[in-house]
């Protein structure tokens, strides 16, 4: 059972906008800053948000991260099939005095 | 640039011990913080603790706190669990820590370590 909630799953046409959403606490979204990572099958995580809305340099700009309250969201738009992977939000803690994510979104570009 | 590299796959019996090496290459070791995240097959990702290189200084998640040990040495983090069970069956992944005390930057990740508690 994680912290973080997101939807198991999520699906898209290429070209189109998809969001992803991640919901949480007072303890942590409602006051530290939200994470995005992207993972394909047998590799590790990469950074795809930082800081709720900010990419590190590499990311395209198709990604952007949002927060409001206890949750954030991710949207991709101009989805692509190179997008499939899973998606992991994450964030501090502080009851739990560590990092808590959510349990991830596979995405399907159909 | 900077990379993590992680020591290979373990097949391990139920009640034995694991350890998990991390090499860092490219950066100030002892300037960032070393998590280690596991993430059971088809699950989601979960944190385990953390090691201040400079220091030793280790804080670990209360689920693993008696059973796990973090330690470094001059460019090498490691992870060990001990008393394993079946469900400790995972990839374990070490990620350098980023940004502020209270955020959950990792950045990079270690390619994954596959640890497998099997009879």
């Amino acid at each position: 059972q994680s912290v973080l909630t997101q939807p198991p799953s999520a699906s898209g046409t290429p070209g189109q906008r998809i969001t992803i959403s991640c919901s949480g606490g007072s303890s942590n979204i409602g006051v530290n800053f939200v994470y995005w990572y992207q993972q394909f099958p047998g590799t590790a995580p990469k950074l795809l948000i930082y800081r709720n809305n900010q990419r590190p340099s590499g990311v395209p700009d198709r990604f952007s991260g949002s927060k409001s309250g206890t949750s954030a969201s991710l949207a991709i738009r101009g989805l692509r099939s190179e997008d499939e992977a899973d998606y992991y939000c994450a964030t501090w803690d502080d009851s739990l005095s560590g990092p808590v994510f959510g349990g991830g979104t596979k995405l399907a570009v159909l | 640039q900077v990379q993590l590299v992680q020591s290979g796959a373990e097949v391990k019996r139920p009640g034995a011990s694991v350890k998990v090496s991390c090499e860092a290459s490219g950066h100030t070791f002892t300037g960032y913080y070393m998590y280690w995240v596991r993430q059971a097959p088809g699950q989601g990702l979960e944190w385990m603790g953390r090691i201040n290189p400079n220091s030793g200084g280790t804080d670990y998640a209360q689920k693993f706190q008696g059973r796990v040990i973090m330690t470094r040495d001059i460019n090498t983090a490691y992870m060990e669990l001990s008393r394993l069970r079946f469900d400790d069956t995972a990839v374990y992944f070490c990620a350098r820590k980023g940004g502020g005390n209270r955020e959950a930057w990792f950045d990079p990740w270690g390619q994954g370590t596959l640890v497998t508690v099997s009879s």
